[in-house]
């Protein structure tokens, strides 16, 4: 499994983007890179995921660099409520399992 | 927007216990899967079902576990003989279809105590 790396801790103004970054450099062609966010000890939740193009959706966007080993989710407009742990995951193509790591925790403030 | 639910939000059992923790995936949805993540520590994988049978599971879910799909809504994790090591937040998710190009959605969990 391709294996993610993201930077432990970061803070973002609110109002302001909110730009993470994961390194996949491992990545293989075939994996999709998703995003996740867990609030509290809630249930992980969907964010977005790219295979090589840039992905936008009402959330949020993700950039994916042209030679997929790392990746930026962009929180354009962030809100309090944006205050989680994001996750990084490589979606390898020969299992269902989704490998969660540490994550970023992301905290925004007034 | 359709949502994964999971039944009881916190259950409390002694050790030796047996527990059913129960989840209502999304009503189109094919695939199910368990996680679980004890406190402070990683998201897991468990175990991942479709079609009434494990597709795959994970060194966690060993022979004290199991899953079922008792009717056309609910997917149940039991645990038989519950330990102290597996107080855990559970979380069921679903996705349509299986592959990497599916997305998971995961319900908002069962924080299980065992004393």
């Amino acid at each position: 499994d391709a294996k993610t790396t993201q930077p432990t801790s970061m803070d973002c103004a609110e109002g302001r983007a909110a730009n993470l970054p994961c390194n996949h450099s491992t990545i293989s062609g075939n994996e999709y890179v998703y995003w996740y966010r867990q609030i509290h000890s809630q249930g992980p939740q969907y964010i977005i995921h790219g295979l090589k193009n840039n992905e936008t959706n009402e959330m949020a966007s993700l950039i994916i660099t042209e030679d997929r080993k790392s990746s930026t989710l962009i929180l354009p407009h962030a809100t309090l409520r944006d205050t989680a742990v994001y996750y990084c995951i490589v979606r390898a193509y020969n299992t269902d399992k989704l490998i969660f790591g540490t994550g970023t925790r992301l905290q925004v403030f007034p | 927007e359709p949502e994964v639910t999971q039944t009881p939000s916190h259950q409390v059992t002694q050790m030796g216990q047996e527990v059913i923790l129960r989840c209502v995936p999304i009503s189109n949805h094919l695939y199910f899967y368990w996680y679980r993540q004890i406190l402070g520590q990683k998201v897991e994988f468990l175990v991942s079902f479709y079609n009434n049978e494990i597709s795959e599971k994970s060194e966690i879910f060993d022979d004290q576990f199991s899953v079922e799909r008792p009717d056309g809504s609910n997917f149940t994790l039991k645990i038989r003989s519950t330990k102290l090591e597996d107080s855990a937040m559970y979380f069921c998710a679903s996705s349509g279809s299986s592959g990497y190009q599916e997305t998971q959605y995961f319900g908002p969990g069962t924080r299980l105590l065992v004393l």
